[in-house]
């Protein structure tokens, strides 16, 4: 059964401190492992997607970089809109499905 | 860009009774699904539907509910006798590419069904 354990639960940061977000994943085969974005009383906003280990992708203030046990959303220098939970996804090889984390929730303040 | 949707946003309902929540998918998609939200807890999987049968879905989703994809936008989940427990929120995802292309779902924003 894959798993996908997300820390720290809540973060909360000082606008301009940078910090990263980890999860941690078990999977019988990964194709893929996916950062979402989610507002309070919204769906989930696509991210990024990393395909193997070694692989990094950046979207301005985000970088998400993936290792064969874990993955990293690393925020530079973040603002308060970047406020939201972060949510990390695994989908397996065989399977559509997405087997999501916990999440972690962002808190920047100004 | 394209975004799915979803209605109603809020549905509140009597225990017992059924609710259809529907979305449309982004149009040239041909993958879809249902996910739920406990408040607090995480997006679980209900089931994923394509070329019009159901192709994956979990223990939660018992025989309670039903998919359909009544005409070519549209695609619905149908909860027959709602719980207490099935107060939660709802996402429709829908994903185009092939089924081993590792493609991403691009949610709704939801219906949040409250059971009473």
């Amino acid at each position: 059964e894959d798993q996908v354990t997300q820390s720290p639960e809540a973060l909360r940061l000082q606008e301009g401190e940078s910090s990263s977000l980890n999860c941690s994943y078990t999977v019988s085969g990964l194709r893929g492992l996916f950062w979402y974005r989610q507002d309070p009383g919204k769906g989930p906003e696509f991210l990024f997607t990393l395909y193997s280990a070694g692989e990094e992708k950046e979207k301005e203030r985000l970088k998400a970089t993936l290792t064969k046990k874990e993955s990293f959303l690393h925020i530079t220098a973040p603002k308060p809109e970047d406020s939201a939970t972060y949510l990390c996804a695994v989908q397996s090889s065989g399977y559509s499905t997405l087997t999501f984390g916990k999440g972690t929730m962002l808190l920047v303040s100004p | 860009e394209p975004e799915v949707t979803q209605t109603p946003s809020h549905q509140v309902t009597q225990m017992g009774q059924e609710v259809i929540l529907r979305c449309v998918p982004i149009s040239n998609h041909l993958y879809f699904y249902w996910y739920r939200q406990i408040l607090g807890q995480k997006v679980e999987f209900l089931v994923s539907f394509y070329n019009n049968e159901i192709s994956e879905k979990s223990e939660i989703f018992d025989d309670q509910f039903s998919v359909e994809r009544p005409d070519g936008s549209n695609f619905t989940l149908k909860i027959r006798s709602t719980k207490l427990e099935d107060s939660a929120m709802y996402f429709c995802a829908s994903r185009g590419g092939n089924r081993g292309s590792g493609s991403p779902l691009h949610f709704g924003n939801g219906t949040r069904l409250t059971v009473t």
